[in-house]
């Protein structure tokens, strides 16, 4: 079966600290990748996506992923967090096989930044 | 471009009363997609559209939701009649095909439906 997990509901951290926010997916066929950030009382906004290319993936507000394909994984990390990352975050996953328009999303991880 | 716009942005109804919601689309984007979040069960695809067609409307969850796309930048979602269970955030998003597979989805602002 296709799934996504996000196994740390809940991130607290201090401000300036590093972050890394996991997603794992299980998959038996090629996968293409997103994540999204949403903030209190707003719609999903881009992070950043893997397509082909570079495993490597850097997105706005600092934010990089990098694809490991033998892990199945597609962590999120920032290297320097601020007040401002609090909001959730959502990993997404759209699968080639069937419609590969459908995102399937993640639980979302709460990403606290503590003063 | 003002982006996917979703109205109304609140909405409290009783049960038993139909409930429409309201999307534009960004001009030009040929998919739309319906979301809905609730705590219990995050966010879920109810259905999406590509050229105005429905496509996949498998997470419709019952009878009581339709949804049309009468024109490329309009779509509505219709619950007749709502229940409380029906109570959560619906979010409606759009995207342009691309050659080089699933592009960005862009989000609207949700509308927040009660159910009393």
């Amino acid at each position: 079966a296709q799934s996504v997990t996000q196994l740390d509901s809940q991130v607290p951290v201090f401000e300036e600290a590093p972050v890394e926010l996991r997603c794992n997916y299980s998959s038996s066929v090629s996968v293409y990748l997103f994540w999204y950030v949403q903030y209190p009382n707003q719609g999903l906004q881009l992070l950043l996506k893997y397509l082909s290319g570079s495993t490597l993936v850097k997105g706005i507000n600092g934010f990089e992923a990098e694809f490991n394909k033998s892990q199945t994984s597609f962590h999120l990390r920032k290297p320097s967090v601020h007040i401002s990352d609090t909001a959730e975050y959502f990993c997404a996953v759209s699968f080639s096989s069937g419609s590969a328009r459908q995102l399937t999303f993640g639980s979302g991880t709460q990403l606290t930044v503590l003063p | 471009d003002a982006g996917v716009i979703q109205s109304p942005r609140h909405e409290v109804t009783e049960m038993g009363q139909e409930v429409t919601l309201r999307c534009k689309p960004i001009s030009g984007h040929d998919y739309l997609f319906w979301y809905r979040q609730t705590m219990m069960r995050g966010l879920e695809l109810l259905i999406y559209f590509n050229n105005n067609v429905p496509i996949d409307d498998s997470g419709m969850p019952e009878d009581r939701f339709s949804a049309k796309m009468p024109n490329a930048s309009f779509s509505t979602l219709k619950i007749q009649p709502s229940e409380p269970r029906d109570s959560a955030v619906y979010f409606c998003a759009s995207s342009l095909e691309t050659s080089l597979g699933p592009d960005t989805q862009y989000f609207g602002p949700g509308t927040r439906l009660t159910v009393l």
